[in-house]
């Protein structure tokens, strides 16, 4: 079965400190990869996305991805945190055979120390 | 553009109780979902309708019935509720297209007793 595995549950960093939150799938075919973003008492919100081309995608706020299509991973990245990056972020993938399906991972869990 | 819209925010139950959650959304999309989210286990997809007419299952459908009642909306129903159900509940959006990103909605936080 299809599946995204995210397997940092709750990562702790200090401001300034560099991120890295991994995010694994399990499909052979061609996919499209996502980061959402759900911060406290708010709604999921796209953070970024990577349909085909360069896999350095970019996104909002500083946060970065890279696709890996021989590990199948796409880890999200940022050099340096902020309190406000306080968050959970999930992986989500869309394999192209199934484009309304959407599989999520558990999500990770950010708490940034002041 | 209200976006993705739920109804209601709140709501406590009893066990055996009915509801129906109620979407909408105002973007045109032709696909939408509902999902479930428990601490640790993410987002788990309950139903799917990928357009008007159609519905199929997600993940973990068992309790669950929806209506894709037009283009617009998209209800779930409980029909007896179970403690087990408890959780936050997300309705979510997509044109269809295949590069196409999901819109969430605000969510309804559903207790059980």
């Amino acid at each position: 079965a299809q599946s995204v595995s995210q397997h940092n549950h709750h990562v702790i960093l200090s401001e300034a400190a560099s991120l890295e939150l991994g995010c694994n799938y399990s499909y052979g075919g061609t996919v499209n990869l996502f980061w959402y973003v759900q911060y406290p008492g708010q709604h999921l919100q796209l953070l970024l996305k990577y349909f085909s081309g360069d896999p350095l995608v970019k996104g909002i706020k500083g946060f970065e991805a890279e696709f890996i299509k021989s590990k199948f991973s796409f880890n999200l990245r940022k050099p340096s945190v902020q309190w406000s990056d306080t968050a959970e972020y999930f992986c989500a993938v869309t394999p192209y055979s199934s484009a309304s399906k959407i599989i999520f991972g558990s999500g990770t869990r950010l708490s940034i120390r002041p | 553009n209200a976006g993705v819209t739920q109804t209601p925010k709140f709501q406590v139950l009893k066990t055996g109780q009915s509801m129906t959650l109620q979407c909408a959304q105002d973007m045109n999309h032709n696909s939408m979902y509902w999902y479930r989210q428990d601490p640790g286990m993410g987002l788990r997809l309950i139903y799917y309708s990928a357009s008007e007419g159609t519905t199929d299952k997600g993940e973990v459908p068992n309790g669950y019935n929806v209506s894709r009642l037009n283009k617009r909306e998209f209800s779930l129903r409980l029909e007896s509720a179970a403690p087990s159900q408890t959780s936050v509940y997300f309705c979510a959006s997509r044109s269809g297209l295949l590069q196409e990103t999901q819109y969430f909605g605000p969510g309804t936080r559903l207790l059980v007793l």
